[in-house]
């Protein structure tokens, strides 16, 4: 089956520590996201790729590292600089077209801050 | 800056009548819009998309409904279903790197 996976599907972590969070795809997508979602809220763009090894920042990187080393992995880690980490963090990704961009969605990742 | 958003963020309706979600957006540049369904704890599901070349599109008891004078658009579900109980985000697509902007979104709620 074809898709986004995100694990682990929760996650809890102490103050100071860094936290990676796995996202992969074998759709043979080009461009992959990272979003933040807090309760009651719309998702924010935290880092996209459009390719591998490229990746630019969207409108809350402080506090976020990305790599995309592989075509199939985004992987995010929430530094301890992130001074609010604490949210569900949603990936996605897409196919190049000059028009249009449905974003596919993995099942997201809960991340609590202890 | 540009933003995507909503009229209402809660919406309740009676099962089997129609449910109308409206979204408002600012950038008269976008060219692609997205409907998604969100279920509590999930991810994201793309509904139904629709062009800026286009008024118009039809789904599966789902219609999009674009109008770039007054830039709105509307997402009609047909025959509610306590399945279609969701918060529902529209995004539009921004910028080169093919972006999307959401907003902050309606909680539907299907009552018996």
């Amino acid at each position: 089956d074809g898709g986004i996976t995100q694990s682990p599907k929760y996650l809890f972590r102490k103050e100071g520590q860094n936290v990676t969070l796995s996202c992969e795809q074998n759709l043979n997508h080009d461009a992959m996201y990272w979003y933040r979602q807090d309760p009651g809220q719309g998702l924010r763009l935290i880092y996209y790729s459009q390719i591998v090894n490229d990746f630019q920042k969207g409108d809350i990187a402080e506090g976020y590292s990305v790599s995309r080393e592989k075509k199939e992995s985004f992987p995010l880690t929430v530094t301890s600089a992130q001074k609010n980490p604490t949210a569900f963090y949603l990936c996605a990704s897409s196919a190049y077209r000059a028009a249009g961009n449905e974003q596919f969605f993995g099942p997201g990742t809960r991340l609590t801050v202890l | 800056g540009e933003s995507v958003g909503l009229h209402l963020p809660t919406l309740s309706v009676q099962e089997g009548d129609n449910s109308i979600i409206n979204c408002a957006y600012s950038n008269s540049a976008s060219d692609y819009f997205i409907w998604y369904k969100q279920e509590s704890g999930k991810g994201p599901q793309f509904i139904i998309d629709i062009r800026s070349n286009m008024d118009k599109r039809q789904g599966q008891r789902v219609t999009v409904l674009l109008n770039k004078t007054v830039k709105h658009l509307s997402l009609q579900i047909a025959a509610t279903q306590p399945g279609d109980s969701a918060v529902y985000f529209c995004a539009e697509n921004r910028g080169s790197a093919r972006q999307l902007t959401f907003g902050s979104g309606t909680q539907l709620t299907v009552l018996p």
